[in-house]
């Protein structure tokens, strides 16, 4: 069974402080590690697909990493805008094309 | 493209009462997924349909909740007779399955509350 774990569950960061959030996993033969950015009152919108270890995709201020087991969400000088829960989602190779989802990272960002 | 759309965006209905959710899935998209999102569990897959064919169902909590999907732009979710503890954000996704790697585009969800 895959299973998705996120860290932490909550992140308060002031405005510019760069940090990461942690997203492990263990799945049967990785076909695609994706990271969704979810905003109160609204359901979670894509951002990244990983495929492969050592592979990285950029986008603004967020940057998506992969390791065989482990990914990280590094947000660099993070703006209040920033702010929402980030989730982390696996399919694996076991025949279906259903991911498995976290339980998601909130992140607070201050002025 | 204006997405997967749900309605209606919130619901409160007393216990016993029967509800419905709608979708209407990306045009293209032939696979469907119904979620669940609370504090306490997150995100629950409750039901996965391929080509409007149910193909997972081992989410749906119990018999009291049904989904179909008689075409491939629109599903219903549910949920007969509501209880309380269905009180959750639910969310439709579609995606193009057959290709593994497409990500889940998600509606704005329904917010339903049982008294």
């Amino acid at each position: 069974e895959d299973q998705v774990t996120q860290s932490p569950e909550a992140l308060r960061l002031q405005e510019g402080e760069s940090s990461s959030l942690n997203c492990s996993y263990t799945v049967s033969g990785l076909r695609g590690l994706f990271w969704y950015r979810q905003d109160p009152g609204k359901g979670p919108e894509f951002l990244f697909t990983l495929y492969s270890a050592g592979e990285e995709k950029e986008k603004e201020r967020l940057k998506a990493t992969l390791t065989k087991k482990e990914s990280f969400l590094h947000i660099t000088a993070p703006k209040p805008e920033d702010s929402a829960t980030y989730l982390c989602a696996v399919q694996g190779r076991g025949g279906s094309y259903i991911p498995t989802f976290g339980r998601g990272t909130s992140l607070i960002v201050h002025p | 493209d204006a997405g997967v759309i749900q309605s209606p965006r919130h619901e409160v209905t007393e216990m016993g009462q029967e509800v419905t959710l709608r979708c209407k899935p990306i045009s293209g998209h032939n696979s469907l997924f119904w979620y669940r999102q609370t504090m306490m569990r997150g995100l629950e897959l409750l039901i996965y349909f391929n080509n409007n064919v149910p193909i997972d169902d081992s989410g749906m909590p119990e018999d009291r909740f049904s989904a179909k999907m008689p075409n491939a732009s629109f599903s219903t979710l549910k949920i007969q007779p509501s209880e309380p503890r269905d009180s959750a954000v639910y969310f439709c996704a579609s995606s193009l399955s057959g290709a593994y790697n497409s990500p889940l585009h998600f509606g704005n969800g329904t917010r339903l509350t049982v008294t």
